[in-house]
């Protein structure tokens, strides 16, 4: 069935470094892959999010990337500070009865260390 | 955030026991979804809907079922709950609507209940 990968499951950074962490999605027919934040205790937030037409969106500090040949997409946070430290998931979207279904990533807990 | 809303927000309940979760939004969005969130699996889908009354199986299905009479509210019901259904559920919803050449359809996601199954 479909699947998304996610690597690291964790991801140690000093504040001011780069973070990247990855994903793999396995149907090619995927054309919608969103990001999303979640603080402790919190629902997921989308920060970002990225169509298969485009292989690089940025907003601020963050940027996405997509290889659809590679199936791979990236999630870029620069100038990491102690706000971003949160668990992080990718998702890409199947569609379904007109609506698209999300396979979530297992996630990434990021931590900026100040 | 959307306007989304769940309740309850925790439960403790014991094994064997009927158990319904429910979502209401004021956002008049078509699509809504229930996810279960546990360590080490990320959000999994549970089941979604399509419209009034139109619903669908997700991933992690069994053992759940739902209902949505209005468009305004998806319940999730454990027939009989156990240990395993121990977990943090959240309700999404969406809109697919066209934009120019592309389909959006983002998710958002509601507050989440964290249910316990002794």
């Amino acid at each position: 069935g479909e699947n998304v990968e996610q690597h690291p499951s964790t991801l140690s950074v000093q504040e001011g470094d780069s973070a990247v962490i990855k994903c793999t999605y396995s149907d090619s027919a995927s054309n919608y892959f969103p990001w999303y934040k979640q603080e402790l205790g919190k629902r997921p937030q989308l920060i970002i999010d990225i169509r298969s037409n485009v292989g690089e969106k940025k907003d601020q500090r963050i940027a996405v990337t997509l290889n659809k040949t590679a199936k791979h997409f990236s999630l870029h946070i620069t100038e990491t500070q102690p706000e971003d430290s949160a668990v992080y998931f990718c998702a890409a979207s199947i569609r379904s009865f007109g609506t698209y279904k999300y396979i979530f990533g297992t996630g990434t807990r990021l931590k900026v260390l100040a | 955030d959307a306007g989304i809303t769940q309740s309850p927000r925790h439960k403790v309940t014991e094994t064997g026991t009927p158990v319904t979760l429910r979502c209401h939004q004021t956002e008049n969005h078509r699509y809504m979804y229930w996810y279960r969130q546990d360590p080490g699996h990320g959000l999994r889908l549970i089941h979604y809907s399509y419209g009034v009354k139109d619903t669908d199986k997700g991933e992690v299905s069994d053992g759940y079922s739902v209902s949505r009479s209005k468009t305004e509210d998806f319940l999730l019901t454990l027939e009989s709950a156990t240990s395993s259904q121990t977990s943090v559920y959240f309700c999404a919803i969406s809109e697919s609507f066209l934009s120019g050449q592309a389909t959006t359809d983002t998710q958002y996601f509601g507050p989440g209940t964290r249910l316990t199954v002794l």
